[in-house]
C-alpha cells in the first residue's frame, strides 16, 4: 500500500522567511514524487517533481530515500507562495495514479 | 490548446439518486483519471480511463462507474447516492498511461452535495 503524509495542516510564516513543508511517504518500490499546488479559485497543478530535479518558483524538494521524506522548500517566503500544497506520489500499478496527502495550508504574512 | 474541462459546476441530489459528471480532456490527452475530494482532505483516486477501456481502479464500490468516448472525453456515473458522496470530484488528463513523469492536467472540479 502507498501512503503520503503531510503532517501539519496549517503552516504560517512572514515574508522573507525560509519554509519548509513536510511530506513523508511510505512505498516499497520505487515511488514518483510530486507536489502540487492550488492557489486561491484556481485548480490544482503540478508545481516539481522529484525526478527532475529543477527549482520552480523558488521551490525545491529533494528525495530523502532513507528517510522516506520529500520536503518542500523554499528560502525566502513570498506572499504570493500563499496556497494549498499537496505532496503526491505515483507508484506501482498500470494507471500511475497519484496518491496524495492531505495538503498543508501556507500562509505567508506581510 | 484548451484545458481541461468539467461539468456541472456544482450539484446539488438526494439520498438514492444517480448523478453523471462529465469532462472534456486536454488537446492531445488520451488518458483521464477521476479524483474525489472529501472537505479537508486530498485528492482520492477513483479510476482511470485509456483508450476507452478502465486501467485501474482504486478503492471505490461499484455504484462509482466511468466512460471514455472516442474523442476522449469522459463521465463519472454514480448511482445509489450517498451522504458520503459529498465530495469535489476532480477529472485529470494526461497524455499516455506509462511515461514515467506523466503529468496530470486537473479541471476545476463539480462539486456534489447529496441531502
Amino acid at each position: 500500500a502507498q501512503r503520503v503524509t503531510q503532517p501539519e495542516k496549517l503552516l504560517s510564516v512572514f515574508k522573507g522567511a525560509p519554509v519548509e513543508l513536510k511530506c513523508n511517504y511510505s512505498y516499497s518500490g520505487s515511488p514518483e514524487l510530486f507536489w502540487y499546488v492550488q492557489y486561491s479559485r484556481q485548480r490544482l497543478q503540478l508545481l516539481l517533481r522529484h525526478i527532475s530535479r529543477e527549482s520552480i518558483k523558488g521551490f525545491t524538494a529533494d528525495l530523502n530515500k532513507g528517510e522516506t521524506s520529500f520536503h518542500l522548500k523554499k528560502p525566502f517566503a513570498q506572499e504570493e507562495d500563499s496556497a494549498m500544497y499537496y505532496c503526491a506520489l505515483s507508484g506501482g500499478g498500470s494507471a500511475r495514479q497519484l496518491t496524495f496527502g492531505s495538503g498543508t495550508q501556507l500562509t505567508v504574512l506581510p | 490548446e484548451t484545458g481541461v474541462t468539467q461539468s456541472p459546476t456544482h450539484l446539488i441530489k438526494t439520498r438514492g439518486q444517480q448523478v453523471t459528471l462529465r469532462c472534456s480532456s486536454q488537446s492531445g490527452h488520451n488518458t483521464v483519471s477521476w479524483y474525489q475530494q472529501a472537505l479537508g482532505q486530498g485528492p482520492q483516486f477513483i479510476f482511470q480511463y485509456y483508450r476507452e477501456e478502465e486501467n485501474g481502479r482504486g478503492n471505490f464500490p461499484p455504484r462509482f462507474s466511468g466512460l471514455q468516448f472516442p474523442n476522449y472525453s469522459s463521465e463519472l456515473n454514480v448511482n445509489a447516492l450517498e451522504l458520503d458522496d459529498s465530495a469535489l470530484y476532480l477529472c485529470a488528463s494526461s497524455f499516455s498511461i506509462a511515461p514515467k513523469y506523466n503529468e496530470q492536467f486537473f479541471g476545476p472540479g463539480t462539486r456534489l452535495t447529496v441531502l
